[in-house]
Protein backbone atom coordinates (compact mmCIF):
# COMPACT_ATOMS: atom_id res chain seq x y z
CA UNK A 1 0.00 0.00 0.00
CA UNK A 2 1.13 3.63 -0.38
CA UNK A 3 2.06 5.43 2.35
CA UNK A 4 4.85 8.33 3.90
CA UNK A 5 6.44 8.01 6.68
CA UNK A 6 8.13 10.60 8.88
CA UNK A 7 10.45 9.18 11.37
CA UNK A 8 10.36 12.03 13.95
CA UNK A 9 7.37 12.91 15.43
CA UNK A 10 8.42 15.28 17.94
CA UNK A 11 12.01 17.39 17.57
CA UNK A 12 13.40 19.93 20.50
CA UNK A 13 15.72 22.19 19.26
CA UNK A 14 17.84 25.12 20.68
CA UNK A 15 18.08 28.08 18.54
CA UNK A 16 20.63 28.27 15.58
CA UNK A 17 20.86 24.32 15.26
CA UNK A 18 20.83 22.65 12.01
CA UNK A 19 17.18 20.47 11.00
CA UNK A 20 16.71 17.61 9.45
CA UNK A 21 13.39 16.08 9.22
CA UNK A 22 12.52 12.64 7.65
CA UNK A 23 10.11 11.79 4.47
CA UNK A 24 10.27 8.35 3.23
CA UNK A 25 7.28 7.26 0.88
CA UNK A 26 6.23 4.00 -0.78
CA UNK A 27 4.68 4.58 -4.18
CA UNK A 28 5.12 2.71 -7.59
CA UNK A 29 5.38 5.39 -9.45
CA UNK A 30 6.21 9.10 -10.36
CA UNK A 31 5.86 11.25 -7.78
CA UNK A 32 5.07 15.03 -6.73
CA UNK A 33 5.95 15.75 -3.40
CA UNK A 34 5.43 18.30 -0.65
CA UNK A 35 5.99 19.36 2.85
CA UNK A 36 3.44 22.03 4.53
CA UNK A 37 3.70 23.69 7.50
CA UNK A 38 0.92 24.05 10.36
CA UNK A 39 1.99 27.23 13.21
CA UNK A 40 0.17 26.47 16.20
CA UNK A 41 -2.99 27.70 16.28
CA UNK A 42 -3.39 28.07 12.30
CA UNK A 43 -3.78 26.43 8.85
CA UNK A 44 -1.89 24.08 6.71
CA UNK A 45 0.26 25.96 4.10
CA UNK A 46 2.99 25.00 1.65
CA UNK A 47 6.76 25.17 2.39
CA UNK A 48 7.97 23.68 -0.80
CA UNK A 49 7.49 21.11 -2.97
CA UNK A 50 9.20 19.14 -6.37
CA UNK A 51 7.46 17.82 -9.00
CA UNK A 52 10.57 17.73 -11.21
CA UNK A 53 14.42 19.00 -12.24
CA UNK A 54 16.51 19.81 -9.47
CA UNK A 55 15.98 17.51 -6.91
CA UNK A 56 17.29 20.46 -4.61
CA UNK A 57 14.24 22.54 -3.83
CA UNK A 58 14.22 25.71 -1.84
CA UNK A 59 10.81 26.87 -0.08
CA UNK A 60 9.98 29.57 2.19
CA UNK A 61 11.82 31.03 5.58
CA UNK A 62 15.18 29.49 4.64
CA UNK A 63 13.93 25.88 4.07
CA UNK A 64 15.11 23.28 1.48
CA UNK A 65 14.33 19.88 0.48
CA UNK A 66 16.31 16.79 -1.32
CA UNK A 67 14.67 14.78 -2.96
CA UNK A 68 16.82 11.25 -3.52
CA UNK A 69 14.95 8.84 -5.28
CA UNK A 70 16.98 5.63 -5.12
CA UNK A 71 16.03 6.04 -1.44
CA UNK A 72 12.40 7.49 -1.80
CA UNK A 73 13.31 9.72 0.38
CA UNK A 74 12.64 13.82 0.18
CA UNK A 75 13.82 15.16 3.60
CA UNK A 76 13.26 18.98 5.12
CA UNK A 77 16.29 20.59 5.71
CA UNK A 78 17.14 24.05 7.32
CA UNK A 79 20.86 24.84 8.33
CA UNK A 80 19.81 27.51 11.78
CA UNK A 81 16.01 27.10 13.03
CA UNK A 82 14.23 29.89 14.74
CA UNK A 83 11.81 29.79 17.40
CA UNK A 84 9.24 31.04 15.43
CA UNK A 85 9.83 27.74 13.21
CA UNK A 86 7.84 25.94 16.11
CA UNK A 87 5.43 24.08 14.34
CA UNK A 88 4.42 20.90 13.22
CA UNK A 89 5.72 19.57 9.56
CA UNK A 90 4.00 17.41 7.24
CA UNK A 91 4.98 15.32 4.54
CA UNK A 92 3.17 14.89 1.29
CA UNK A 93 3.32 12.68 -2.19
CA UNK A 94 0.94 12.75 -4.94
CA UNK A 95 1.24 10.30 -7.79
CA UNK A 96 2.28 12.35 -10.83
CA UNK A 97 -0.84 10.89 -12.94
CA UNK A 98 -2.99 11.23 -9.96
CA UNK A 99 -5.16 14.45 -11.82
CA UNK A 100 -5.60 16.38 -9.13
CA UNK A 101 -5.23 15.94 -5.10
CA UNK A 102 -8.08 13.50 -4.18
CA UNK A 103 -5.38 10.49 -3.39
CA UNK A 104 -2.59 12.81 -1.89
CA UNK A 105 -0.92 11.06 1.01
CA UNK A 106 -0.03 12.51 3.73
CA UNK A 107 2.70 11.61 6.66
CA UNK A 108 1.46 11.91 10.24
CA UNK A 109 3.41 15.25 10.74
CA UNK A 110 6.52 15.76 13.27
CA UNK A 111 6.23 18.45 15.92
CA UNK A 112 8.94 20.96 16.29
CA UNK A 113 9.71 22.58 18.91
CA UNK A 114 12.27 25.15 19.25
CA UNK A 115 13.63 26.60 22.49
CA UNK A 116 14.99 30.43 22.48
CA UNK B 1 -7.05 38.35 -1.01
CA UNK B 2 -8.90 36.18 1.35
CA UNK B 3 -8.10 32.78 -0.06
CA UNK B 4 -9.85 30.33 1.70
CA UNK B 5 -12.56 31.10 4.36
CA UNK B 6 -13.83 28.95 6.45
CA UNK B 7 -16.43 29.27 9.15
CA UNK B 8 -17.42 28.75 12.02
CA UNK B 9 -13.91 28.60 13.77
CA UNK B 10 -15.76 27.09 16.72
CA UNK B 11 -18.82 24.68 17.34
CA UNK B 12 -20.14 22.83 20.14
CA UNK B 13 -23.05 20.41 19.23
CA UNK B 14 -24.96 17.72 21.32
CA UNK B 15 -25.10 13.98 20.15
CA UNK B 16 -27.52 14.21 17.09
CA UNK B 17 -27.66 17.63 16.15
CA UNK B 18 -26.81 18.69 12.63
CA UNK B 19 -24.81 21.60 11.18
CA UNK B 20 -22.92 22.94 8.11
CA UNK B 21 -19.56 23.66 7.88
CA UNK B 22 -19.33 26.52 5.35
CA UNK B 23 -16.31 27.07 3.16
CA UNK B 24 -15.68 29.07 0.37
CA UNK B 25 -12.37 30.62 -1.63
CA UNK B 26 -11.97 33.21 -4.01
CA UNK B 27 -9.11 31.57 -6.58
CA UNK B 28 -11.82 30.02 -8.85
CA UNK B 29 -9.90 26.84 -8.00
CA UNK B 30 -11.53 23.39 -9.77
CA UNK B 31 -10.52 21.17 -6.50
CA UNK B 32 -11.81 21.27 -3.05
CA UNK B 33 -11.85 18.82 0.10
CA UNK B 34 -12.78 18.78 3.22
CA UNK B 35 -10.14 16.99 5.83
CA UNK B 36 -10.19 16.04 9.31
CA UNK B 37 -7.06 16.57 11.30
CA UNK B 38 -7.31 13.97 14.99
CA UNK B 39 -3.75 13.76 17.10
CA UNK B 40 -2.12 11.01 15.98
CA UNK B 41 -3.68 10.27 13.15
CA UNK B 42 -2.69 12.73 10.37
CA UNK B 43 -4.95 14.32 8.10
CA UNK B 44 -7.97 12.19 6.47
CA UNK B 45 -10.00 12.96 3.66
CA UNK B 46 -13.90 13.17 4.15
CA UNK B 47 -15.37 14.35 1.15
CA UNK B 48 -13.67 16.30 -2.03
CA UNK B 49 -15.21 17.78 -5.19
CA UNK B 50 -13.48 18.19 -8.85
CA UNK B 51 -15.67 20.83 -9.72
CA UNK B 52 -19.34 22.00 -9.51
CA UNK B 53 -21.50 19.68 -9.22
CA UNK B 54 -19.55 16.88 -8.84
CA UNK B 55 -18.60 14.91 -5.49
CA UNK B 56 -17.17 11.97 -4.14
CA UNK B 57 -16.33 9.98 -1.14
CA UNK B 58 -12.72 10.35 0.66
CA UNK B 59 -11.28 7.83 3.11
CA UNK B 60 -13.58 9.04 6.10
CA UNK B 61 -16.83 9.65 4.02
CA UNK B 62 -19.61 8.25 6.82
CA UNK B 63 -21.67 10.90 8.95
CA UNK B 64 -20.70 13.76 6.63
CA UNK B 65 -22.71 15.15 3.52
CA UNK B 66 -21.21 17.96 1.22
CA UNK B 67 -22.19 19.25 -2.23
CA UNK B 68 -21.05 21.79 -4.72
CA UNK B 69 -23.49 23.89 -6.28
CA UNK B 70 -21.10 26.46 -7.28
CA UNK B 71 -17.09 27.17 -8.05
CA UNK B 72 -16.87 28.51 -4.85
CA UNK B 73 -18.70 27.22 -2.23
CA UNK B 74 -18.79 23.67 -0.82
CA UNK B 75 -20.16 22.98 2.16
CA UNK B 76 -19.94 20.20 4.87
CA UNK B 77 -22.68 18.75 6.75
CA UNK B 78 -22.51 16.40 9.66
CA UNK B 79 -26.08 15.10 9.99
CA UNK B 80 -26.29 13.60 13.30
CA UNK B 81 -23.38 14.21 15.00
CA UNK B 82 -21.75 12.21 17.39
CA UNK B 83 -18.62 12.45 19.69
CA UNK B 84 -16.15 10.78 17.71
CA UNK B 85 -16.61 13.29 15.33
CA UNK B 86 -14.73 16.15 17.43
CA UNK B 87 -12.24 16.86 15.14
CA UNK B 88 -10.43 19.96 13.61
CA UNK B 89 -11.92 20.25 9.79
CA UNK B 90 -9.73 22.19 6.88
CA UNK B 91 -11.08 22.97 4.01
CA UNK B 92 -8.80 22.80 0.88
CA UNK B 93 -8.86 23.87 -2.89
CA UNK B 94 -6.70 23.24 -5.73
CA UNK B 95 -6.08 24.08 -9.15
CA UNK B 96 -6.53 20.49 -11.03
CA UNK B 97 -3.38 18.40 -11.19
CA UNK B 98 -1.16 16.32 -9.17
CA UNK B 99 1.41 19.15 -8.95
CA UNK B 100 -0.99 21.76 -7.83
CA UNK B 101 -0.32 22.79 -4.11
CA UNK B 102 -3.63 22.59 -1.90
CA UNK B 103 -4.67 26.07 -0.05
CA UNK B 104 -6.03 25.49 3.30
CA UNK B 105 -8.97 27.53 5.24
CA UNK B 106 -7.84 28.23 8.88
CA UNK B 107 -10.46 25.43 10.19
CA UNK B 108 -13.35 24.73 12.12
CA UNK B 109 -12.63 23.22 15.94
CA UNK B 110 -16.00 21.62 16.82
CA UNK B 111 -16.50 19.79 19.72
CA UNK B 112 -19.83 17.23 20.30
CA UNK B 113 -20.71 16.06 23.81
Amino acid sequence: AQSVSQHNHHVILSEAASLELGCNYSYGGTVNLFWYVQYPGQHLQLLLKYFSGDPLVKGIKGFEAEFIKSKFSFNLRKPSVQWSDTAEYFCAVNGENAGNNRKLIWGLGTSLAVNP
Amino acid sequence: NAGVTQTPKFQVLKTGQSMTLQCAQDMNHEYMSWYRQDPGMGLRLIHYSVGAGITDQGEVPNGYNVSRSTTEDFPLRLLSAAPSQTSVYFCASSRQGANSPLHFGNGTRLTVT
